[in-house]
């Protein structure tokens, strides 16, 4: 299984600051990595696939970069609405072993 | 834009099955590999597996042995069966789509509970 750790668990940041998440993978992945957020009581939403592409209706703020075993997510510039939490995903494997980080939750600081 | 439904049951007792039923609309159900994913209260993420409209699934290894994910095209739907729940199977059980770019549409989840 590819464990994919993710950090810091929780990071304090004041809205307009840029926010960096990363997300580790215990082995390569290539570029078949997600990013999600998760706001309470909602379902997970696809932000970015393949590593840096936003998913349809993402804002321009959100960015992702990486390949192989380090990613990044990057919020350039905090809203209230990002104090969210942040899952990564792999999906790299064949057949199929999806794995998600444990999650990065985004507090105000 | 395609919409996801779970339907089923919000509580199960301990040692039975979980049965749970996705419905698909404003879709069509060729253009995905349809998957369910879990989080237990205050957790993280877990992909339980995923069917395609073939019939043809996989699962995650660590609950193979208890996992069944079905398909039926003509009712735009598919499912999830886990067996011997148990109260570590108590979660939001989400259903989703996947086209290997990422779950990009997912159902509101449905909480199952394992309890006598």
């Amino acid at each position: 299984e590819i464990v994919m750790t993710q950090s810091p668990a929780t990071l304090s940041i004041s809205p307009g600051e840029r926010a960096t998440l990363s997300c580790r993978a215990s082995q390569s992945v290539g570029s078949n990595l997600a990013w999600y957020q998760q706001k309470p009581g909602q379902a997970p939403r696809l932000l970015i696939y393949g590593a840096s592409t936003r998913a349809t209706g993402i804002p321009a703020r959100f960015s992702g970069s990486g390949s192989g075993t380090e990613f990044t997510l990057t919020i350039s510039s905090l809203q209230s609405e990002d104090f969210v939490v942040y899952y990564c995903q792999q999906y790299n494997n064949w057949p199929p072993a999806y794995t998600f980080g444990q999650g990065t939750k985004l507090e105000i600081e | 834009q395609v919409q996801l439904q779970e339907s089923g049951p919000g509580l199960v007792k301990p040692s039975e099955t979980l049965s749970l039923t996705c419905t698909v609309s404003s879709g069509s159900i060729g253009d995905y590999y349809w998957s369910w994913i879990r989080q237990p209260p205050g957790k993280g993420l877990e992909w339980i597996g995923h069917i395609y409209y073939s019939g043809s699934t996989n699962y995650n290894p660590s609950l193979k042995s208890r996992v069944t994910i079905s398909v039926d095209t003509s009712k735009k739907q598919f499912s999830l069966k886990l067996s011997s729940m148990t109260a570590a199977d108590t979660a939001v059980y989400y259903c989703a789509s996947f086209d290997f770019r990422g779950f990009d549409y997912w159902g509101q989840g449905a909480l199952v509970t394992a309890s006598s």
